[in-house]
């Protein structure tokens, strides 16, 4: 079990506006620590999709947005696109453990 | 450009060792901390250790300490993961990757796979 928790998918038709969540805890994104969203493709390098919170990398679209509030943040999708069917994760500096955590990962659908 | 390649995965059996490296081109090596992640098979991302530009800080997930060992080589740019006492639930893609700023990875590898089984 991940010490943060997105659901294990979801899904949205294209041109639709969908959002993962991700749940930690006061260790963790209700520390200072920033949160990140990467996606992932099978059998390729993990993307780096959002940083600090809510930074896109160059060449990020701006379809792509994040946020966080208290002990959760989210990742918004905007105008899905076919291209965008992969595996999302979260990731925040865990306090207690004194190192990286991952979301479980959530795979989007676009149907 | 930025680019990771990892090296050195294959099959291994339970209590055996491993190797895996990652050779580091396109920016300064020694100005970034660098990280192990792996994904099981059907599972999700674990950050498994990370280092500091000069090799002096260590840290590691809890399932891997004792048994893995994270260091860098400077002149050959490369950062290694010494894995010992290798287990059946350590088989995994093993990805190395640039940090930054708040622990963030903003280049990844390709990936190396390690099997562990008899």
């Amino acid at each position: 079990q991940s010490v943060l928790t997105q659901p294990p998918s979801v899904s949205g038709a294209p041109g639709q506006r969908v959002t993962i969540s991700c749940t930690g805890t006061s260790s963790n994104i209700g520390t200072i620590y920033n949160v990140h969203w990467y996606q992932h493709l099978p059998g390729r390098a993990p993307k780096l999709l959002i940083y600090d919170n809510t930074n896109r990398p160059s060449g990020v679209p701006d379809r792509f947005s994040g946020s966080r509030s208290g002990t959760s943040a989210s990742l918004a999708i905007t105008g899905l696109q076919a291209e965008d069917e992969a595996d999302y994760y979260c990731q925040c500096f865990d306090t207690s453990l004194s190192g990286s955590v991952f979301g479980g990962g959530t795979k989007l659908t676009v149907l | 450009e930025v680019h990771l390649a990892e090296s050195g995965g294959g099959l291994v059996q339970p209590g055996g060792s491993l190797r895996v490296s990652c050779a580091a081109s396109g920016f300064t090596f020694g100005d970034f901390w660098m990280t192990w992640v792996r994904q099981a098979p059907g599972k999700g991302l674990e950050w498994v250790a990370t280092i500091n530009q000069d090799g002096s800080e260590k840290k590691y997930v809890d399932s891997v300490k004792g048994r893995f060992t994270i260091s860098r080589d400077f002149a050959k740019n490369s950062l290694y993961l010494q894995m010992n006492s290798l287990r059946v639930e350590d088989t995994a893609v093993f990805y190395c990757a640039r940090v930054r700023g708040t622990f963030f990875s903003d280049y990844w590898g390709q990936g190396t796979l390690v099997t562990v089984s008899s």
